[in-house]
């Protein structure tokens, strides 16, 4: 167990709804990653907050949306789903995410599996 | 813009032979290189890493070697065994951090 909480497991939807999923990072993690992982795919980097700011973005659809909460909690919003957006979503967490050598291991949550039908 | 090559995409090995997975990183900024094994449905876990200070480390049957001045690191699974199977994950984190580059990952799959 990383420490790193994701809800829900599981999500199916039908295409055009929109759908938030919920991650909380591990005790004292300042900084929050979102990935995508399709099937037999490698871990597409979405978005990364940092203390309550964006602080990168990778391939993030206009459609999907980010943000993360005082209680460094973070949500992903997926809107206007299509099929192809089915995969699993996973989020990590990582202490700092600033300059040096302090560690930046990402910690994964244990990630939300999204079908959309 | 940034990038980081993951050779093999599959790997198949005997039990108890080595497997090497060879990354390339084109960020000269980066720092700090983790490995990550994820089992089919799982999350990716850390199983090693490896910052730019040191050329090698080295975990009972893993092992990490880095060269900046090439810009390639490698994990070398000594013995390997069938639960070894999976896909594994090299990364490269800059100065800053601020976004980690996964490679595209190696499906290793170890015959008993």
């Amino acid at each position: 167990d990383s420490g790193v909480t994701q809800t829900p497991k599981h999500l199916i939807t039908a295409t055009g709804q929109r759908v938030t999923l919920r991650c909380s990072p591990r005790s004292g993690d300042l900084s929050v990653y979102w990935y995508q992982q399709s099937l037999d795919q490698g871990l597409q980097f979405l978005i990364q907050y940092y203390n309550g700011e964006e602080r990168a973005k990778g391939n993030i659809l206009e459609r999907f949306s980010a943000q993360q909460f005082p209680d460094l909690h973070s949500e992903l919003n997926l809107s206007s789903l299509e099929l192809g957006d089915s995969a699993l979503y996973f989020c990590a967490s990582s202490v700092a995410g600033t300059s040096g050598f302090l560690t930046d291991t990402q910690y994964f949550g244990p990630g939300t599996r999204l079908t959309v039908l | 813009g940034e990038n980081v090559e993951q050779h093999p995409s599959t790997l198949s090995v005997q039990e108890g032979d080595s497997a090497v997975i060879k990354c390339t990183y084109s960020d000269s900024a980066s720092n700090y290189f983790p490995w990550y094994k994820q089992e089919l449905g799982k999350r990716p876990q850390l199983i090693i890493d490896i910052r730019s200070n040191v050329g090698e480390k080295k975990d009972q049957r893993i092992a990490v070697t880095l060269n900046k001045t090439a810009k390639h690191f490698s994990l070398h699974i000594t013995e390997t065994q069938p639960e070894d199977s999976a896909v594994y994950f090299c990364a490269a984190s800059p100065i800053g951090g601020f976004k980690t580059i996964f490679g595209a990952g190696t499906r290793l799959f170890v015959k008993a």
